[in-house]
């Protein structure tokens, strides 16, 4: 089975501090997404990443920053965190160019409040 | 710019209701819809879609797409409390990303 991992289920910050969310893929994905998910607007998607050290910006990258130095693992920095910010971050993964039933797979999610 | 709108945004039901869920989508390079059940965690996947008018099934749950008015359904028959979740509809576009709706959050009562 595939497995996304997001290593900080729940996380308490203050504002201003600099936040890192983790997420790792055991299935040696070229691709991964962030996604935030808001109450009413569904997945937002911020960054994604289609290979090592590359990456995209999704619909609302502002505030965030990714890091992808190896393929397993994808990084969403909060470099000041704000209390907009406060939410729940999905990470997801999927091959690349495999046309196959369900093609993405999600973590857990990772629950942001920040105060 | 890709967009997916689901409707209604939320619903309550009783028992036994049948439910209809309704996805409309604006996707470059369209490639397939998918519909996914979110309860407290991740979402998990229900459906993808690729053909027109072809019913996919699972169990008291069941889905179509029409490609040419470019919107997709998902029923659920004889509904459960163990139904009551966020159902997301996304569309695929050709590999780069998933465009996702607002979801519908459904709440069966007993």
């Amino acid at each position: 089975d595939v497995k996304v991992t997001q290593s900080s289920r729940y996380l308490v910050k203050r504002t201003g501090e600099k936040v890192f969310l983790e997420c790792v893929q055991d299935m040696d994905h070229e691709n991964m997404f962030w996604y935030r998910q808001d109450p009413g607007l569904g997945l937002r998607l911020i960054y994604f990443s289609y290979d090592v050290k590359m990456k995209e910006k999704g619909d609302i990258p502002e505030g965030y920053s990714v890091s992808r130095e190896k393929k397993e693992r994808f990084s969403l920095i909060l470099e000041s965190a704000s209390t907009n910010q406060t939410s729940m971050y999905l990470c997801a993964s999927r091959p690349r160019g495999v046309y196959s039933g369900n093609t993405i797979y999600f973590g857990e999610g990772s629950w942001l409040t920040v105060v | 710019e890709d967009k997916v709108v689901q409707s209604p945004l939320s619903l309550v039901v009783h028992e036994g209701d049948t439910v209809t869920l309704n996805c409309s989508y604006e996707v470059t390079n369209f490639r397939s819809l998918l519909w996914y059940k979110q309860e407290k965690k991740a979402p998990t996947f229900l459906f993808m879609l690729t053909s027109s008018g072809i019913e996919k099934k699972s169990g008291r749950l069941s889905s179509i797409l029409d490609k040419k008015e470019l919107f997709s359904i998902l029923n659920i028959t004889a509904t459960q409390t163990g139904d009551s979740a966020v159902y997301l509809c996304a569309g695929d576009n050709y590999g780069q990303n998933f465009v996702f709706g607002p979801g519908t959050r459904l709440s069966a009562l007993p």
